[in-house]
């Protein structure tokens, strides 16, 4: 079975561009999480879908983030205009639906670097 | 606000040694507790989680970790580190309020000497 997959592996842009990330979640999987790792810090928790809604995007830094799920399948993860600040690594989780203790499973992570 | 604390950003052990990695967590009612593992160029790995009953967890790899109410803590432990241990290593929360969503420690960067 396929795990999360996630593209590209790493991004290199300059700051103003605009950079998409995609996650392929674990097929049957109607949880989707992103998390991002500021350089330093902890992972920090981005937004939820459930299938293709938006569970809890309380994590989302700004508005010029912009995550959807279509079909609820896969998703994908936009900034635009990119900023030095969001260079970090972008990581999806998937997770089956049922009660929260059910294991999340997480991709290799995205490496976006803004320069 | 809810949080997690891995005091130690880097450790070095020597191969065959024990190690303990601390984990702290700000009070919560019913805290799910998790260790990841990050090898390089990998995704984070679960090592183990904690949800309820016996406090002493076991997990892949030789792992386990200890869940302790009265101390906030859920420290993770090896007897005896491989060096193919070296990683870094994450400790994580669930408060279950968002259905799933987790909160992480800064990590721990594990070196092992040869």
């Amino acid at each position: 079975e396929a795990g999360v997959t996630q593209f590209p592996s790493h991004s290199v842009i300059e700051k103003g561009q605009t950079v998409t990330l995609r996650c392929d979640p674990i097929s049957g999987h109607d949880n989707l999480y992103w998390y991002r790792r500021v350089m330093g810090k902890e992972i920090k928790f981005l937004l939820h879908f459930v299938k293709e809604s938006k569970q809890d995007e309380s994590g989302m830094p700004n508005n010029r983030f912009l995550a959807e799920r279509t079909g609820g399948t896969y998703s994908t993860l936009k900034v635009q205009p990119a900023e030095l600040e969001d260079s970090g690594v972008y990581f999806c989780a998937s997770r089956v639906t049922g009660s929260r203790n059910t294991e999340a499973f997480f991709g290799q992570g995205t490496r976006l670097t803004v320069v | 606000a809810q949080s997690v604390t891995q005091p130690d950003i880097h450790i070095t052990v020597s191969e065959g040694a024990s190690l303990e990695l601390r984990c702290n967590y700000s009070y919560g009612a019913t805290p799910y507790l998790f260790w990841y593992v990050q090898s390089p160029g990998q995704g984070l790995q679960l090592l183990l989680k904690y949800f309820s009953g016996d406090t002493l967890v076991q997990g892949i790899k030789g792992f386990e970790a200890e869940f302790k109410r009265s101390q906030s803590s859920f420290n993770l432990r090896k007897p005896s580190v491989h060096w193919s241990d070296a990683a870094e290593y994450f400790c994580a929360v669930n408060y279950g309020g968002s259905q799933g969503n987790l909160i992480f420690g800064k990590g721990t960067k594990l070196s092992v000497k040869p």
